[in-house]
């Protein structure tokens, strides 16, 4: 069962275009809803997080927009650049949980065109 | 300041053997967890620790077994290796049970024959 949806798989953007990638959840227990970045060869890494009780949390150019009635997020990278190219992971924390315990999406692989 | 490191970086196994891939962290972090990482899966969470002595499973925790006798290391044991352990292995940890961020390792990639 897989309780975090993440799309799309893949992306392909120019340099200075828009990244948008997408995810949707099914439990309405979570309440924390970080992104990953993961280069190649390497662990991900925490890139940006935000709480249900906001819609919005911008952090230079990634943006998560949150819409709790819709049981959605997404990550928004402004001026996309070659060094954004990554895997992304979305995932979510159960409420009552430790940070640990998260349920991720299955990934995006983002390549920045130059 | 070498954070999380993953021995070996690579691995290959035939079915039946078995294998412990090693972690040690030198941040002082309490707690400290092992996610293995499939295609089109995500990071699923195996086995994790809130500190020495202690240990839980997590998501998929079966034909692995862990044990933490120190805060710095955090091995993970495969007692008979099957084709469907085949795949990448990060360890992470953090500061304590609710803290952030979660520091991650750069990775076991293990095939098993």
């Amino acid at each position: 069962q897989q309780q975090v949806k993440q799309s799309p798989q893949s992306l392909i953007v120019q340099k200075g275009g828009i990244s948008i990638i997408n995810c949707a959840y099914e439990n309405t227990a979570f309440d924390y809803f970080p992104w990953y970045q993961q280069f190649p060869g390497k662990g991900p890494a925490l890139l940006i997080a935000i709480r249900p009780d906001v819609s919005e949390k911008k952090e230079g150019r990634f943006t998560i927009s949150f819409n709790k009635s819709a049981k959605q997020f997404s990550l928004h990278i402004m001026d996309s650049q070659p060094g954004d190219s990554a895997t992304y992971f979305c995932a979510a924390r159960k409420s009552g949980t430790s940070y640990g315990k998260l349920t991720f999406g299955q990934g995006t692989i983002l390549t920045v065109h130059p | 300041n070498a954070g999380v490191t993953q021995t070996p970086k690579f691995q290959v196994l035939k079915t039946g053997q078995s294998m412990t891939l090693q972690c040690a962290q030198d941040m002082n972090h309490e707690y400290m967890s092992w996610y293995r990482q499939d295609p089109g899966m995500g990071l699923r969470l195996i086995h994790y620790s809130v500190g020495a002595g202690i240990t839980d499973q997590g998501e998929v925790p079966n034909g692995y077994n862990v044990s933490r006798s120190t805060t710095e290391d955090f091995p993970l044991r495969l007692l008979s290796a099957a084709p469907s352990q085949t795949s990448v292995y990060f360890c992470a940890s953090r500061e304590s049970l609710f803290g952030q961020p979660q520091h991650f390792g750069d990775g076991t990639r293990l095939s098993i024959l």
